[in-house]
């Protein structure tokens, strides 16, 4: 167990509504990542949240967006869901400074229909 | 749970083999590298790291090796077993930047 938590587990949803993830981020960790994983690919990264900033993004469209909360947990906004956004999101907790490992949560599995 | 390994490249070994799967990375500036474990229905796990000032590291049961004039990693695992079957995930980054490049995947199959 690496002490990240992801909500919910999984989640259905229809094409063009709008979906959050929630992560709490390992204690004491106050940089998260977020990553997308189709499947049978490896993760995807999204983009990163540092003291409640966007840090960093991958090729993503606008409609992902993201925010981190002083406790450090996070959130995954995904608006017009496409039915391509049917995947894995992965959050993962690091301390700042890079080349740290990164603990991974068990993701949420997101189906879009 | 789900499986993460369709259509991954699959390394089938006996249980007590040596196994070792290869990664190729893409960025020459990356100087951070790891492998990541993912079980069906599972977020990846950290199994080992090495930094680019190496070419060689050791864990228990597991070895990197990277070779950084072809781009070149991968992991080995000694005595393999049941328990090692997943799909296996090589990742790149840079020293001061927490995010991770990740490869495609080898599902690593272990038969008792």
């Amino acid at each position: 167990e690496t002490g990240v938590t992801q909500s919910p587990t999984h989640l259905i949803k229809t094409r063009g509504q709008q979906v959050t993830l929630r992560c709490s981020s390992q204690s004491g960790h106050n940089t998260v990542s977020w990553y997308q994983q189709a499947l049978g690919q490896g993760p995807q990264f999204i983009f990163q949240y540092y003291r409640e900033e966007e840090n960093g993004r991958g090729n993503f469209p606008p409609r992902f967006s993201g925010l981190q909360f002083p406790n450090y947990s996070s959130e995954l906004n995904v608006n017009a869901l496409e039915l391509d956004d049917s995947a894995l999101y992965l959050c993962a907790s690091t301390l700042a400074g890079g080349g740290q490992e990164q603990y991974f949560g068990p993701g949420t599995r997101l189906t879009v229909t | 749970g789900e499986s993460v390994g369709l259509h991954l490249p699959t390394l089938s070994v006996q249980e007590g083999d040596n196994s070792i799967i290869n990664c190729a990375y893409s960025n020459s500036a990356s100087d951070y590298f790891i492998w990541y474990k993912q079980e069906s229905g599972k977020g990846p796990q950290f199994i080992i790291d090495i930094r680019s000032n190496m070419d060689k590291r050791q864990g228990q049961r597991v070895t990197v090796l990277l070779n950084k004039t072809v781009k070149h990693l991968s992991l080995q695992i000694a005595a393999t077993q049941p328990g090692d079957s997943a799909v296996y995930f090589c990742a790149e980054g840079l020293s001061g930047y927490s995010t991770l490049t990740f490869g495609k995947g080898t599902m690593l199959l272990v038969s008792p």
